[in-house]
Formats: structure tokens, sequence, C-alpha cells
């Protein structure tokens, strides 16, 4: 079972920031916060992941509440290509079957 | 260009007419799985391989066979295929299990008759 808990869907205006939310109240400590995104029926997309920091690359930052229980995908200037599906995933770095846990992810639409 | 490849891309069937979904990755990574996605039900582990020659079953692994004779190739056999592996398939490849970033393929949409 995923252990994350997402809003199925928002809206954001394009040229905005999108401010993506992710509980996982009973994350562990040897566990990560991964962010990925599906594309309309595309691969999953790797964005993001952090451990209790706060992260930013190319794409996106993530912020991670200092208990670690939420955190919040921010897309800076969202456009309409970042209409898709966020998932919000929690995994310990050593997985033996590598698996990731997608839960029904967040639905953001990107508006003109 | 680094990136996971998928064959078919779309494929219509009947019910047990063998058929093999190909999987291949230019990144010389360890790690590939296989994986289903189906409304309601998110993506699903079906196979994975952390090795060539070593592979293991996921959490969906029934009706379904996997091989890893090279580094590169990960192929998905259906050998008797049933209405209810109608679904979309993705390949993911990575370093290894405990690396970052899992790279996926463009996915296969197959449906069974």
């Amino acid at each position: 079972d995923a252990k994350t808990t997402q809003p199925p869907s928002m809206d954001c205006a394009e040229g905005r920031a999108a401010n993506l939310p992710c509980n996982h109240s009973t994350i562990s400590g040897n566990e990560y916060v991964y962010w990925y995104r599906q594309i309309h029926s595309q691969g999953p997309q790797y964005i993001i992941h952090g451990l209790k920091n706060n992260e930013t690359n190319e794409m996106a930052s993530l912020i991670i509440t200092e208990d670690r229980k939420s955190s919040t995908l921010i897309l800076p200037h969202a456009t309409l290509r970042d209409t898709a599906v966020y998932y919000c995933i929690v995994r310990v770095t050593y997985n033996q079957g590598g698996k990731l846990i997608f839960g029904q992810g967040t639905e953001l639409s990107v508006k003109p | 260009e680094a990136q996971v490849t998928q064959n078919p891309r779309y494929l219509i069937t009947v019910t047990g007419k063998k058929l093999t979904v190909t999987c291949s990755q230019n990144m010389n990574h360890e790690y590939m799985s296989w994986y289903r996605q189906d409304p309601g039900l998110g993506l699903r582990q079906i196979y994975y391989s952390m090795n060539v020659e070593v592979t293991d079953k996921g959490d969906v692994p029934e009706g379904y066979k996997v091989s890893r004779k090279e580094k590169r190739n990960f192929p998905l056999i259906l050998e008797s295929p049933s209405p209810n592996q109608t679904s979309l398939y993705f390949c993911a490849s990575s370093w290894t299990t405990h690396t970052d970033t899992q790279y996926f393929g463009p996915g296969t949409r197959l449906t069974v008759l």
C-alpha cells in the first residue's frame, strides 16, 4: 500500500508556481521522499528526491517539513507541458525489489 | 541519447497466443523491472532483475515470464495471454536497486481479446 496521501487534483495558472502537497506521516528515518510524474500515459519521469533537507534541481524544488511528515513539490513557473499526474513516493534507499509504490497521485492541470 | 525502449508500443492479440514485449536500455544499467498500470490500481511491479541471469517476482507475477540473458535486454513473455492481462506495461531501469532515478520506457498498450 502507498504510504502517502495526495489531493486527487489541482489547478494552476500558467507561469505561476505550482505547489503540490504530500502527507507521509508514517515515514521512517531511512525513507526518502521521491517525486515522479506521468504525462498522459507516458512512462513515469523522475523529478526529485530528498531525505530531510530541502532540495532543488532544474525541474523543481522539494520542501520537507522538519518532522518529515509532509512535503511539497514546487514547480516554480508552471507551463502547459507540466500538466500531468504527480506521484509522491517514500522508499528506503536499499530496496531489494527496487519497486516504486505508486499511489493515486495528484492530477495537475496547468491552464492558460 | 539515454533511453529505455519498448516494442511493440501497441498490440492487440487473442487469448492464448504467446507474445513477447521487448525492453532494451542503453545506459548499462544493472537493474531492470516491469510494471503494469491499470485504472484505479496504479502501477504494480511484475518482475525485476538485479543483473544478468538474476530475476525475481514482483507483486503480480502470475501469467508472466521474464529472462535476462544480456544486460541491456529484459523481455516480458506472456505464454498464454488472457483478457485480464489487458493493460499498459512499462519497463524501467536504473543503475542498481538502491539508486535514486529509475528510467521508464514509453509503455506498451496490450489488449487481449
